[in-house]
């Protein structure tokens, strides 16, 4: 079945750009779209955006200024870069199958980033 | 605050029903978009629970069951079971951007 596993520092500095990978297996990445959620501790969820695999995006208006999404089919994976990051950015980052109109019907464990010096 | 409110908590003993609504608006649930439901235990991702309202994916109970109106959703559980106890979160679209409820404590008494 499809599995989906964030990776990345789990400590980032204030100011300093914060980066996930989420690798895709048991599936192609193609055909599909890909979000990435958020989850502060102890909080609600936030949805940060989504990926098409054709390459096509949208963002979370919100977070759209310092959000970059990006996908590499041939590695069956993409990418969540947020800028300027602040403790604000603390969470939990899950990244799922799905793109906010249709369900989230597959999910990554999530990885929790912590922003701080 | 939520697009999407849900009341924080709702509580109920074994082999009852409960239920936790989603209120939303025009430009959400009222515009006609899908609402979904997830169900997340401690310490692990959300699952989906209920998608397109009142869809089930396979191997979620039917115990399960969504419904919506107007501006609002809402989530059922019958037979209530201990293993149900967990925070329960609404999610639909609004102004190009999915949006959730801000989730429901179930606690089973």
């Amino acid at each position: 079945q499809v599995q989906l596993q964030e990776s990345g520092p789990g400590l980032v500095k204030p100011s300093e750009t914060l980066s996930l990978t989420c690798i895709v297996s048991g599936d192609s990445i193609s055909s599909y779209y890909w979000s990435w959620i958020r989850q502060p501790p102890g909080k609600g969820l936030e949805w940060i955006g989504y990926i098409y695999y054709s390459g096509s995006t949208k963002y979370n208006p919100s977070l759209k200024s310092r959000v970059t999404i990006s996908i590499d089919t041939s590695k069956n994976h993409f990418s969540l870069n947020l800028s300027s990051a602040t403790a604000a950015d603390t969470a939990v980052y899950y990244c799922a199958r799905g793109n906010g109109n249709s369900a989230f019907d597959m999910w990554g464990q999530g990885t929790l980033v912590t922003v701080s010096s | 605050q939520s697009v999407l409110t849900q009341p924080p908590s709702v509580s109920g003993a074994p082999g009852q029903r409960v239920t936790i609504s989603c209120t939303g608006s025009s430009s959400n649930i009222g515009a006609g978009y899908e609402v979904h439901w997830y169900q997340q235990l401690p310490g692990t991702a959300p699952k989906l629970l209920i998608y397109d309202t009142r869809n089930r994916p396979s191997g979620v109970p039917d115990r399960f069951s969504g419904s919506k109106s107007g501006t609002s959703a809402s989530l059922a559980i019958t037979g209530l079971q201990a293993e149900d106890e967990a925070d329960y979160y609404c999610q639909s679209y609004d102004s190009s951007r999915g949006v959730f409820g801000g989730g429901t404590k179930l606690t089973v008494l």
